[in-house]
């Protein structure tokens, strides 16, 4: 099994909303990430945690929770979002040594009104 | 900072015609190099790598190889067909968890 699965693939919410965003691997990875990605642009990296702990927070607003209750699970709690938060959110994983491929899920594509 | 530039798109070509999509970094101490592609409504996916100077990475028909004199890594096919049309990543990791990804290059293959 070399997939990563996130759900929902579609999500709108409006701007007083709590959500989550889902995300699991069943690779035995031990890194997990989200990245934002706007139209046309690249990934952004949010967060990355590595043996289930947060490893980079790359200055996210805390309305972006993010959340690895084990292995294989990766979340990303949503609250009080704005517009601009509109975007795809992937999820990726890696072995965890560092330096390596990731592999991604095909995205939440997410709106927010 | 270390970065990455590719070429501008989106590059228009017709199915067999050669690819190229030009990809030069900017990092100290050596990183390995990456070709991520992105099909639409999907999310990226590894299309090859390279880790040292010299290296060619191939997939599917792709190539690039790892040009330390040039800090270079150009995407190369010889002959593509509509259903290679996507958004094309050159990318870099130095070790640690991050990547730093180009721009990317939009890729239309026409029948």
């Amino acid at each position: 099994d070399t997939e990563v699965t996130q759900t929902p693939k579609h999500l709108v919410m409006g701007m007083t909303n709590k959500k989550s965003l889902k995300c699991e691997q069943h690779m035995g990875h031990r890194a997990m990430y989200w990245y934002k990605q706007k139209a046309k642009k690249p990934p952004e990296l949010m967060f990355v945690y590595s043996y289930e702990k947060l490893s980079i927070n790359e200055s996210v607003p805390s309305r972006f929770s993010p959340e690895c209750p084990n292995s294989s699970l990766l979340n990303l709690h949503l609250h009080a979002l704005q517009p601009e938060d509109s975007a795809l959110y992937l999820c990726a994983s890696s072995q965890g040594t560092g330096n390596e491929k990731l592999f991604f899920g095909s995205g939440t594509q997410l709106s927010v009104l | 900072g270390d970065s990455v530039t590719q070429m501008e798109g989106p590059v228009t070509l017709s199915e067999e015609a050669f690819l190229t999509i030009n990809c030069t970094y900017t990092a100290t101490g050596y990183p390995s190099l990456f070709w991520y592609v992105q099909y639409p409504g999907e999310g990226l996916q590894l299309l090859l790598k390279a880790t040292k100077a010299d290296d060619k990475g191939s997939n599917k028909g792709f190539e690039a190889t790892y040009r330390k004199e040039t800090t270079s890594f150009h995407l190369e096919k010889g002959s593509v067909q509509v259903s290679d049309s996507a958004v094309y990543f050159c990318a870099l990791s130095k070790g640690g968890f991050k990547t730093i990804f180009g721009a990317g290059t939009r890729l239309f293959v026409k029948a």
